[in-house]
């Protein structure tokens, strides 16, 4: 079945730092997009990149896509304390009601 | 900018009472999602929604659960009977239409469901 996985499953990095997390998928897909979510509050939607891009920027987020190797990674530069949540890869589904797959996340902690 | 509402933000119920949790997608949009985020697990698809009917619907959603566009603004998930394993953060999604394969789903806040 598609779904995004992402690595690692937690990441504990000190402010200024680089994050960088990981995002595999198993099935073709039309787009690829990045989630952040703080505990227990809603998905706050970071980008959006389509299959035929390879790279997007978005302030101090950089996604890349390679859909041969079927992965894609999000960089976030000079990481703050407030970058401290969860990070989720999302694929579309190849089917009728393009529904969206999410992986289990990566954990981010980001200390001050 | 246009955004997908939901209310309430936050339901508390008894087990075996009955729930519906309540959508307002965006206005032109033709796709209808729920899906379900059980506390420190990943969002999982519930089912999607479109031309007044179910278009997909995962093993999450059985009998217990429908799905209802009762005027042209709403949309309601309902759970017949909760169970204690209901308690979850539901989202409620819309998708437009044009350029499908390169348009995000837009997530609404969440409605946190408690059954106790």
């Amino acid at each position: 079945s598609q779904q995004g996985e992402e690595d690692p499953q937690a990441l504990s990095i000190q402010e200024g730092e680089n994050a960088t997390m990981n995002c595999s998928y198993k099935t073709s897909i039309n787009n690829l997009q990045w989630y952040r979510q703080n505990s227990g509050r809603g998905l706050v939607h970071l980008i959006l990149i389509r299959s035929n891009e390879r790279e997007k920027h978005s302030g101090r987020l950089r996604v890349t896509l390679d859909t041969s190797k079927k992965s894609s990674s999000l960089l976030i530069t000079a990481s703050r304390a407030a970058d401290t949540a969860s990070y989720f890869c999302a694929t579309d589904a190849a089917t009728g009601g393009f529904k969206t797959i999410f992986g289990a996340g990566t954990r981010l902690f980001v200390k001050a | 900018e246009p955004e997908v509402t939901q209310t309430p933000s936050h339901q508390v119920t008894q087990m075996g009472q009955e729930v519906i949790l309540r959508c307002v997608p965006i206005s032109n949009h033709l796709y209808f999602y729920w899906y379900r985020q059980i506390l420190g697990q990943k969002v999982e698809f519930l089912v999607s929604f479109y031309n007044n009917e179910i278009s997909e619907k995962s093993e999450i959603f059985d009998d217990q659960f429908s799905v209802e566009r009762p005027d042209g603004s709403n949309f309601t998930l309902k759970i017949r009977s909760t169970k204690l394993e209901d308690s979850a953060m539901y989202f409620c999604a819309s998708f437009g239409q044009g350029a499908f394969s390169y348009n995000e789903q837009f997530f609404g806040p969440g409605t946190r469901l408690t059954v106790l």
